[in-house]
């Protein structure tokens, strides 16, 4: 199976900042990487398809880059609703291996 | 508009199985899979299985070969999934969700709601 591994699990920013998060996959998954944001008590949201792909409706401050094993999601500038946990996923072979998920908190 | 409706929460005692539904509306059933995916309380996302809800073939984690069937009823829109010998660590919140497979890429595009099961004696 495929491990994904995001860094950092948490992080704590303001609004208006620029932030990264980081997923590795342990081999080459070309760019078959998505992005999603999840809610306390809600269902995923699907973001970003294709390592860089925005779903139709994610605001433009979402991005994603990368291919291979090393994948980047990054929010330019960050809105309160932006707070939520953020998982990647891959979607090159079965199992559909998540990553473990890093929290975005408000400092 | 694409809408997947979950059962509702389940109490189930060790060594019991669950069978939760998915009713999918809003668009054409057999020409998306549907994935099952479940989340622990607190914890992460984790892939279980994805059926195709043509042909009816499924396929699924390691994990869970063996304890899992997934089954779907095209005149309903339906699909269910069945988990055998629960034990305590199945306790979680169990989503489907639509598979769309756009050029150079594969991904959940809608969502239910999800069902708690909770294993319990």
């Amino acid at each position: 199976d495929i491990q994904m591994t995001q860094s950092p699990s948490s992080l704590s920013a303001s609004v208006g900042d620029r932030v990264t998060i980081t997923c590795r996959a342990s081999q080459s998954i070309s760019t078959y990487l998505n992005w999603y944001q999840q809610k306390p008590g809600k269902a995923p949201k699907f973001l970003i398809y294709a390592a860089s792909s925005l779903q139709s409706g994610v605001p433009s401050n979402f991005s994603g880059s990368g291919s291979g094993t090393d994948f980047t999601l990054t929010i330019s500038s960050l809105q309160p609703e932006d707070f939520a946990t953020y998982y990647c996923q891959q979607s090159y072979n079965t199992p559909y291996t998540f990553g473990q998920g890093t929290k975005l908190e408000i400092k | 508009q694409v809408q997947l409706v979950q059962s509702g929460a389940e109490v189930k005692k060790p060594g019991a199985s669950v069978k939760i539904s998915c009713k999918a509306s809003g668009y054409s059933f057999t020409s998306y899979y549907i994935h099952w995916v479940r989340q622990a309380p607190g914890q992460g996302l984790e892939w279980m299985g994805i059926i195709n809800t043509s042909g009816g073939s499924a396929s699924f984690a390691q994990n869970f070969q063996g304890r899992v069937t997934v089954t779907r009823d095209t005149s309903t829109s339906t699909v269910w999934m069945e988990l055998s010998s629960l034990r305590s660590e199945d306790t979680a919140v169990y989503y489907c969700s639509r598979d769309y497979i756009p050029l150079g890429g594969r991904y959940s595009d809608s969502w239910g709601q999800g069902t708690l099961v909770t294993v319990s004696s």
